[in-house]
């Protein structure tokens, strides 16, 4: 399995800022991946991080609201740009540290007011 | 587009009561198949996975899983549940060749002592 880390753990932000967060994998991993979990949901994927390329995102997500980056094999960011109350969620990062088999972050908690 | 279906949102046992949580995918070819568990304030953690063999698949803590192809199924079981079993689970699948995975809708479990 791989341990993964989140900072921050949780925030409040104003509207209009932006926020980066960081995940640190204890394991060199292929792919990363973040999603969003709003509060009763499930989870949706936003993106797939590869290192060396371009992160991947599904539909309804696009870089310029969230960019990614993946300088190493075993950390990445997503920053929630130009925010507004409904970016209000957890925002999870995980790995694919064996076989196919995704490990996940204790997550990031944010407030937009 | 792939689909995973959770019919059970929320289901309330006693504890030593047995548990069976419904998980439905949409058809896409060999798939490999996922229970996580949320429990309260913690992040999510893999119970069980099945990618190919035995269709009855054994997790922690005493959860089990069978996978029924011609049902496109995944059930997870328990035979006798406890309090601390109260959380959230959540059945995810991904499609052979594809590391992402689709989440279900989850299901909340109480159990009262």
């Amino acid at each position: 399995s791989a341990v993964i880390s989140q900072k921050p753990s949780r925030d409040i932000c104003q509207r209009g800022t932006s926020l980066t967060i960081q995940c640190q994998v204890d394991s060199q991993v292929t792919m990363m991946f973040w999603y969003r979990q709003q509060p009763g949901q499930s989870l949706t994927l936003i993106a797939t991080a590869n290192q060396g390329s371009e992160a991947t995102y599904e539909s309804g997500f696009v870089i310029d609201k969230f960019p990614i980056s993946r300088p190493n094999l075993t950390f990445s960011t997503l920053t929630v740009s130009n925010m507004s109350p409904e970016d209000s969620s957890i925002y999870l990062c995980s790995a694919n540290a064996l076989r196919e088999t995704q490990y996940f972050g204790p997550g990031t908690r944010l407030l937009v007011l | 587009a792939q689909s995973v279906s959770q019919h059970n949102h929320h289901v309330i046992l006693s504890e030593a009561a047995s548990l069976e949580l419904g998980c439905n995918y949409s058809y896409g070819g060999t798939v490999n198949l996922f229970w996580y568990v949320q429990y309260p304030g913690q992040h999510l953690q893999l119970l069980l996975k099945y990618f190919s063999g035995d269709p009855l698949v054994k997790g922690i803590k005493g959860f089990e899983a069978e996978f029924i192809k011609s049902k496109f199924s995944f059930n997870l079981r328990k035979p006798s549940v406890q309090w601390s079993d109260t959380a959230e689970y959540f059945c995810a699948v991904n499609y052979f060749g594809n590391e992402k995975l689709t989440f279900g809708t989850g299901t909340r479990l109480t159990i009262i002592p």
